[in-house]
C-alpha cells in the first residue's frame, strides 16, 4: 500500500534556480511530514519536517510546503547548488495512531547542474 | 558523538538461511526503527522498538523479526531467506519519547542467492 507517492523519479535543475521536489499522500491521518536526503552508500539524512497544524516552514534554502486539502507537500531549494545533487525522499507518519511508524515515498534524484 | 552504526555492511547469503544484522543507535537515543530499501520501493517500514519493546510493527512476514537490549542496540533477524529479502536495510534511532527527527545509519546491504 503506498500511501505516499512520489510520482517523479527524477528531476534536473540548473545551479541557482529553484528546485521543486513533490509528494502526494492518500492518508488523512498523517499530520507529520519529513523531507531526507540521501547520498550513494549513506543512509538518509533529516533535512526538514512540518506538521499538519502549519502550512509552511523554512530552514535556510529549504522550505516545505503543505496542502492538506490536496493531500500533498512540496520541498523548495533555493538556490540550488550542485553539493544538492541527491535522493530525496519525503515521509509521513499518523503521530496520534503510529508514532515514529513512517511511510516513505520511493524518492525523487535531483541532479543539480553547474 | 558517534552516529549510527550498523553491521556487518555488506552479506551475501543462500536462499533458506537466516541472517541477524545489528545496529547501535546514537548515544542516549532509545528509539530505534528498521527500514527495508528495495530499487523502486523507497524505504519500507519494519518495525520500532523504544526501551526493549516493540511500539510499532509494518506489513512484512513474520519471518523478519526484532528486539532491542537494554543499552538500546537492537537487532534485527530474517529467517528463511528468499530471493525477494535482497535488500538495503537501515535503521534509524531518535531521542526521547516523542522525537520525530530519526538519524539513520549506512545500512546493510543483504544479498540473496
Amino acid at each position: 500500500d503506498q500511501q505516499v507517492k512520489q510520482n517523479s523519479p527524477s528531476l534536473s535543475v540548473q545551479e541557482g534556480r529553484i528546485s521543486i521536489l513533490n509528494c502526494d499522500y492518500t492518508n488523512s491521518m498523517f499530520d507529520y511530514f519529513l523531507w531526507y536526503k540521501k547520498y550513494p552508500a549513506e543512509g538518509p539524512t533529516f533535512l526538514i519536517s512540518i506538521s499538519s497544524i502549519k502550512d509552511k516552514n523554512e530552514d535556510g534554502r529549504f522550505t516545505v510546503f503543505l496542502n492538506k486539502s490536496a493531500k500533498h507537500l512540496s520541498l523548495h531549494i533555493v538556490p540550488s547548488q550542485p553539493g544538492d545533487s541527491a535522493v530525496y525522499f519525503c515521509a509521513a507518519s499518523a503521530s496520534l495512531y503510529n508514532f515514529n511508524k513512517f511511510y516513505f515515498g520511493s524518492g525523487t534524484k535531483l541532479n543539480v547542474k553547474p | 558523538k558517534a552516529g549510527v552504526t550498523q553491521t556487518p555492511r555488506y552479506l551475501i547469503k543462500t536462499r533458506g538461511q537466516q541472517v541477524t544484522l545489528s545496529c547501535s543507535p546514537i548515544s542516549g537515543h532509545r528509539s530505534v526503527s528498521w527500514y527495508q530499501q528495495t530499487p523502486g520501493q523507497g524505504l519500507q517500514f519494519l518495525f520500532e522498538y523504544f526501551s526493549e519493546t516493540q511500539r510499532n510493527k509494518g506489513n512484512f512476514p513474520g519471518r523478519f523479526s526484532g528486539r532491542q537490549f537494554s543499552n538500546s542496540r537492537s537487532e534485527m533477524n530474517v529467517s528463511t531467506l528468499e530471493l525477494g529479502d535482497s535488500a538495503l536495510y537501515l535503521c534509524a534511532s531518535s531521542g526521547g519519547e516523542l522525537s520525530y527527527e530519526q538519524y539513520f545509519g549506512p545500512g546493510t546491504r543483504l544479498t540473496v542467492t
